[in-house]
């Protein structure tokens, strides 16, 4: 079956760096998205990898192994409004999204 | 770029009603839309896959009977919710992805929250 696993919450401290790591197992693999979703709203796209190595975007950077079937979105400079869920989708060999449960963070001063 | 527009945002109606949800792209085109229904602190879950001219593809347990899409022009698709139950209270959110872009992101509207009483 296909499976995306991250942890459910994590805590960080503001201005600290911040690492959430997300496994995946598809059926073919084209790719690996990072969202970002604030507390009712919806989603807005952060990365996207396909080759692996490690892709950097301002504060936020994104890692893939695909040998390894992993992932990591990297935080730096923590900020107070960077409390969110981080959601890890892994595209398949049909171009499907396969999402995972999400993973809080929450930032404390 | 790449803007959806998802109206309306909010919705409170009596059981029974039947509500229609509106997802655009304003600037581009949408040969797919996504619709999706995520539950308090729940993941996103897929209901199903719209295609511009064709029936939409429902995930599996998704009634579409009651969850009605439509994709009638390449820049709008809409969710009707028939007859509505207290337990269709939830977070709808559709998607779109710009055509010819296997590998792209999805752009997501800002969602409906539909409270049935």
């Amino acid at each position: 079956g296909q499976n995306i696993d991250q942890p459910t919450e994590m805590t960080a401290t503001e201005g600290a760096i911040v690492q959430i790591n997300c496994t995946y197992q598809t059926s073919g693999f084209n790719g690996l998205f990072w969202y970002q979703q604030h507390a009712g709203e919806a989603p807005t796209f952060l990365s996207y990898n396909v080759l692996d190595g490690l892709e950097e975007k301002g504060r936020f950077s994104s890692f893939l192994s695909r040998s390894k079937g992993y992932s990591y979105l990297l935080l730096k400079e923590l900020q107070m409004k960077d409390s969110a869920s981080y959601l890890c989708a892994a595209l398949d060999s049909n171009y499907q999204l396969i999402w995972g449960a999400g993973t809080k963070l929450i930032i404390k001063p | 770029g790449a803007v959806v527009s998802q109206h309306p945002s909010w919705v409170i109606c009596k059981s029974g009603t039947s509500v229609k949800i509106e997802c655009r792209s304003l600037d581009f085109q949408a040969t797919t839309m996504f619709w999706y229904r995520q539950f308090p602190k729940q993941s996103l879950m897929l209901m199903a896959t719209s295609n511009e001219g064709s029936k939409a593809t429902y995930e599996q347990g998704v009634e579409k009977d009651k969850f009605l899409i439509n994709h009638a022009s390449l820049t709008l698709s809409t969710l009707t919710v028939t007859s509505a139950h207290p337990e269709d209270s939830s977070f709808y959110i559709c998607s779109a992805t710009e055509p010819d872009r296997g590998n792209q992101p999805q752009h997501f509207g800002d969602g409906t929250r539909l409270s049935i009483l």
